[in-house]
């Protein structure tokens, strides 16, 4: 199985402040048909995982343009330009091109 | 609008079985892969299950395999999940989620469901 593996596992960042999380694969998530399977998903307090970013940088409808994603390959870093209060939860990273799909750890970002 | 609505959960002993539903709605329920995620209390998220478009390709996580039964019925907009011999471990909430495309590999999950909890004790 392809291993997910996200950094840090916490973040606590001023409203107005920039955030960043890092997520590294195991094996290359790039395909043969040219796309790159990797992910990103955010879990809201008492919410289900809502997608935010697909094949690395490509924004899902109705994400805000704060959030942005980028990598090739095995490493991979989710970006939020300036932190809302309305961001925190558990953001995962997940691999998509192999089955198993496999998630990252999880980073629990809060509001300071 | 995409709606996945969970069911089936509940408290079940050790050794028995529960079956799972996940009613689908708002897209062409038969265009799309769909699969199950599970989320341990307090834990991370832990693919289950998937079903291809056309029941053709079907995946399960190692931890379930062999116990586990996923299916759909595409003229019913549902996706199901019939787990046996259940076990304190598959405690979890239960997520449906819905397939970027009509393969189980190649793609991710751009739609979820609310969860149904499934709690194993006796």
């Amino acid at each position: 199985d392809i291993v997910m593996t996200q950094t840090p596992l916490s973040l606590s960042v001023t409203p107005g402040q920039p955030a960043s999380i890092s997520c590294k694969s195991s094996q290359s998530l790039l395909h043969s048909d040219g796309k790159t399977y990797l992910y990103w998903y955010l879990q809201k307090p008492g919410q289900s995982p809502q997608l935010l970013i697909y094949e690395v940088s490509s924004r899902f409808s109705g994400v805000p343009d704060r959030f942005s994603g980028s990598g090739s390959g095995t490493d991979f870093t989710l970006k939020i330009s300036r932190v809302e209060a309305e961001d925190v939860g558990v953001y995962y990273c997940m691999q998509g091109i192999h089955l198993p799909p496999t998630f990252g750890q999880g980073t629990k970002l809060e509001i300071k | 609008e995409v709606q996945l609505v969970e069911s089936g959960g509940g408290l079940v002993q050790p050794g028995r079985s529960l079956r799972l539903s996940c009613a689908a709605s708002g897209f062409t329920f038969d265009d799309y892969a769909m699969h199950w995620v599970r989320q341990a209390p307090g834990k991370g998220l832990e693919w289950v299950s998937g079903i291809s478009w056309n029941s053709g390709s079907i995946g399960y996580a190692d931890s379930v395999k062999g116990r586990f039964t996923i299916s759909r019925d595409n003229a019913k907009n549902s996706l199901y999940l019939q787990m046996n011999s259940l076990r304190a471990e598959d405690t979890a909430l239960y997520y449906c989620a819905k397939a970027e495309g009509g393969v189980i590999a190649n793609a991710g999950f751009d739609y979820w469901g609310q969860g149904t909890l499934v709690t194993v004790s006796s």
